[in-house]
């Protein structure tokens, strides 16, 4: 049960793109379809941006969009906005009733 | 509309006990998986424990395993978490949710378990 690998920051300037890395195995990331990330703002609950490796949940921009390649899964934020700095955090199924997060990114928007 | 609220976080004393408690409303209880997932101040997520929709299955993070016990009243529309022979580390914002890897995806506010002498 070890964390997902994600960059701990990554920064972008308005209208810029950024993508998010996420790192795992064969047992979650690579062997499963259920990959998902979060959106976290200071003192908030995580909302779900991505689903399924690359589903958007309605009212998400498609300026979010995700993909994965074997054990790493990515999120690719277009057209930066300030409100995309926040912390994000892809999570993984990995078998058994169990889940496993990334450590999470913290995106700054200069 | 799906709503879960946490509550009984609080401080605690290492080595003492604490129960949490998650109020669901607007869905079919026992249709769905529930799990509790924390955050410790200034960290990531961390899956803590999943129940089954029936109760019939639990599992737990390696963290907490033997220490943290999961369950659920259907009746009382709730899901529990008892954690016993806390320690600092697991001092944290407890959350419930629903986790399915799909578009079917709720969390709670969150309740803060504190653990210090």
């Amino acid at each position: 049960q070890s964390a997902l690998t994600q960059p701990r920051s990554m920064s972008g300037s308005p209208g810029q793109s950024v993508t998010i890395s996420c790192t795992g195995t064969s047992s979650d990331v690579g062997g499963y379809k259920y990959v998902s990330w979060y959106q976290q703002h200071p003192g908030k609950a995580p909302k779900l941006m991505i689903y399924d490796v690359s589903e958007r949940p309605s009212g998400v921009p498609d300026r979010f969009s995700g993909s994965k390649s074997a054990n790493t899964a990515s999120l690719t934020i277009s057209g930066l906005q300030a409100e995309d700095e926040a912390d994000y955090y892809c999570y993984s199924y990995a078998g058994s009733h169990t889940w496993v997060f990334g450590g999470g990114t913290k995106l700054t928007v200069l | 509309e799906v709503q879960l609220v946490e509550s009984g976080g609080g401080l605690v004393q290492p080595g003492g006990s604490l129960r949490l408690s998650c109020a669901a409303s607007g869905f079919t209880f026992s249709d769905y998986a529930m799990n509790w997932v924390r955050q410790a101040p200034g960290k990531g997520l961390e899956w803590v424990s999943f129940i089954s929709g029936t109760a019939g299955s639990t599992f737990y993070a390696d963290s907490v395993k033997g220490r943290f016990t999961i369950s659920r009243d259907i009746s009382k529309n709730t899901l529990y978490l008892q954690m016993t022979s806390l320690r600092a580390g697991d001092t944290a914002v407890y959350y419930c949710a629903i986790l399915t890897g799909t578009v079917t995806d709720y969390w709670g506010q969150g309740t803060l378990v504190t653990v210090s002498s």
